[in-house]
Formats: C-alpha cells, sequence, structure tokens
C-alpha cells in the first residue's frame, strides 16, 4: 500500500532549525512534492513545493534527494508561532494515482 | 489575497440526514477538492473534481458521497443519510493545476 511516513511529533527552542523528513516510496515520476502547515480550527496552509534537488522561499526551504523517496522540509530559526502540524502531500503510483497525504508531524516550539 | 470560501462554519445534524456543505473556490481554479478530517486525525482526501467531473475519489468515497458544482462559483458535498462516523472537519481546496491547492478553513459537521 502506497504511504508517506513523518514523525508524529518534535520539539525545537525557538531561533533553532527544525529539519523534518518525509518518506514516500511510491511517489509518481511527474508528481511534486508538496508541504502544508495546519493550526488547530484551520485548514492546511501551503508552505513550499518542490520536484528536485533544494527549493527555497522566504518561510522554508525543500531539501529532495536525487531518488526523490524522500524529502526534508527545513524551517530556519522557528519562533512560537511556527507551533503547528505539518504535512507532506505526494502523488504516488500504485494501482492507481493517488494523492497521499503523510499522518503530520505536530511542531512544537519552546521558548 | 483571494480565499477559499465555507458555508456553514458548523453543521449539526440528526445521524440519518443528508447534509450539503458548501465551498465557492477562488475565482480562477479550475481544479477542486474535497478532504476530510476526523478530529486529531490526519487529512484525508475524498475527492479532486475538474471540467465539470470527478478526476480522482478515495475509498472514502463511496455511494453516500457527491459532488456537484451548480454553477459558476460554487462546489458543493453532499452526504447522503449520515452516520456517527461522518462527524468530522470537512475541507473544500482549489488549484490552478499543478499549483499548490488553497484551502478554505472548513466545516465542522457533528451528527447527533
Amino acid at each position: 500500500l502506497a504511504k508517506t511516513t513523518q514523525p508524529i511529533s518534535m520539539d525545537s527552542y525557538e531561533g533553532q532549525e527544525v529539519n523534518i523528513t518525509c518518506s514516500h516510496n511510491n511517489i509518481a515520476t511527474n508528481d511534486y512534492i508538496t508541504w502544508y502547515q495546519q493550526f488547530p480550527s484551520q485548514g492546511p496552509r501551503f508552505i513550499i513545493q518542490g520536484y528536485k534537488t533544494k527549493v527555497t522561499n522566504e518561510v522554508a526551504s525543500l531539501f529532495i534527494p536525487a531518488d526523490r523517496k524522500s524529502s526534508t522540509l527545513s524551517l530556519p530559526r522557528v519562533s512560537l508561532s511556527d507551533t503547528a502540524v505539518y504535512y507532506c502531500l505526494v502523488g504516488v503510483e500504485d494501482s492507481n494515482y493517488q494523492l497521499i497525504w503523510g499522518a503530520g508531524t505536530k511542531l512544537i516550539i519552546k521558548p | 489575497e483571494p480565499e477559499v470560501t465555507q458555508t456553514p462554519s458548523h453543521q449539526v445534524t440528526q445521524m440519518g440526514q443528508e447534509v450539503i456543505l458548501r465551498c465557492v473556490p477562488i475565482s480562477n481554479h479550475l481544479y477542486f477538492y474535497w478532504y476530510r478530517q476526523i478530529l486529531g486525525q490526519k487529512v484525508e482526501f475524498l475527492v479532486s473534481f475538474y471540467n465539470n467531473e470527478i478526476s480522482e475519489k478515495s475509498e472514502i468515497f463511496d455511494d453516500q458521497f457527491s459532488v456537484e458544482r451548480p454553477d459558476g462559483s460554487n462546489f458543493t458535498l453532499k452526504i447522503r443519510s449520515t452516520k456517527l462516523e461522518d462527524s468530522a472537519m470537512y475541507f473544500c481546496a482549489s488549484s490552478e493545476g499543478d499549483q499548490p491547492q488553497h484551502f478554505g478553513d472548513g466545516t465542522r459537521l457533528s451528527i447527533l
């Protein structure tokens, strides 16, 4: 069964860099890897998207190795407001094409 | 910035009744999605919709569910004969295509 795997939870401190990795063994050849952030009682919010190597925007970086079987979301210098659940989303090819969400990583930032 | 809007924010319904959840996607988006999130659990894909038809659906999206784009702006999810286990947050999302999905803030559905 195609799936993605993320750590259930992570803790860090303000000002630190946080890296969250998602594994996705069955990723579809031409599909992007996308990461979302979700606060309680809100819909997921787009953070970053990439296909391969490295992508950087104003809030995060995304590292994707050549085999694309995993991806790492990097949040530089986190603050308390980065406490949220982070999801990876990929398209996978199994018996048919499916959009698969990771189970989410609950990130808690401490002062 | 354009937003996806969902109504109502909270829907309480008796078991066995039908509910319609409504969404207004971002106006120039072509792809529409419904997701479900049971309290404390992960986001689950239900269905995607493009060009006035379902493009993909998950195993969750059985005959109890249907989607419709009744006019140029609304996108609805109908749940027939609701069950207790249908209680969840339901999120609508839209996208231009390969572009990222933009989510609404959801409808909390409570089945009594």
